[in-house]
């Protein structure tokens, strides 16, 4: 089973500036199968980014996603309100989920 | 608009069986590429996959929930379900459905699209 380790665990920023969140994974993985989700309070979490870059469906361009083998990064170009919240990494493999234990971005 | 909605009750007592549906509107659950996923989200945030029913009925889950689990799907309802087995307070949690988005043609992957709004489940006597 792939372990996804994120950091930090919190990322202390102020609004208009640059997010970059990090997701690492215990072995290789396709770029194909890592997504990113954002979870606000008392909300499901909402998918952000599928395939390791692809924005999904409403998602503002200021989310960005990358990486490849064992690292992939979350990059919010500049922070809005509505964008302090949790978000998760997610990779996808032998039929099953496997999810990081999340990083919070507050407002500083 | 595809929409997702958990139902079920919020309190089971230990040892007993939680049970939860998850409505589908807006769409056939028959139709696409989809798997019907149960995911929770433990008081201390962590996500965890539970498993997945497709609209076939087959189906795959957490090897460490599996002995306790069953999923089925109800196409003439548009509904899937979950029954957790012998449950105890550690599986308190909120409980999530989602659609995920695969085609099995391709390999392509598309995330969980679409999520429910969680329903709370404590396991207390």
């Amino acid at each position: 089973e792939v372990v996804l380790t994120q950091s930090p665990g919190t990322l202390s920023l102020s609004l208009g500036e640059r997010a970059t969140l990090s997701c690492r994974a215990s072995r290789s993985l396709s770029t194909t199968y890592l997504a990113w989700y954002q979870q606000k309070p008392g909300q499901a979490p909402r998918l952000l980014i599928y395939g390791t870059s692809s924005r999904a469906t409403g998602i503002p361009h200021r989310f960005s996603g990358s990486g490849s083998g064992t690292d992939f990064t979350l990059t919010i170009s500049r922070l809005e309100p509505e964008d302090f919240a949790v978000y998760y990494c997610q990779h996808y493999g032998n039929s099953r989920s496997t999810f990081g234990q999340g990083t919070k971005v507050e407002i500083k | 608009q595809v929409q997702l909605q958990e139902s079920g009750p919020g309190l089971v007592k230990p040892s007993q069986t939680l049970s939860l549906i998850c409505t589908v509107s807006g769409d056939s659950i028959s139709t696409g590429n989809y798997f019907w996923t149960w995911i929770r989200q433990y008081p201390g945030k962590g996500l965890e996959w539970i498993g997945y029913i497709y609209h076939s009925g087959s189906t795959d889950y957490n090897p460490s929930l599996k002995s306790r689990i069953t999923m089925s799907v109800d196409t003439s309802k548009n509904q899937f379900s979950l029954k957790l087995r012998s449950v105890t307070a550690a599986d308190t949690a909120v409980y999530y459905c989602a659609r995920e988005s695969y085609d099995i043609l391709t390999a392509a992957y598309y995330g969980l699209d679409v999520w429910g709004q969680g329903t709370t489940v404590t396991v207390s006597s």
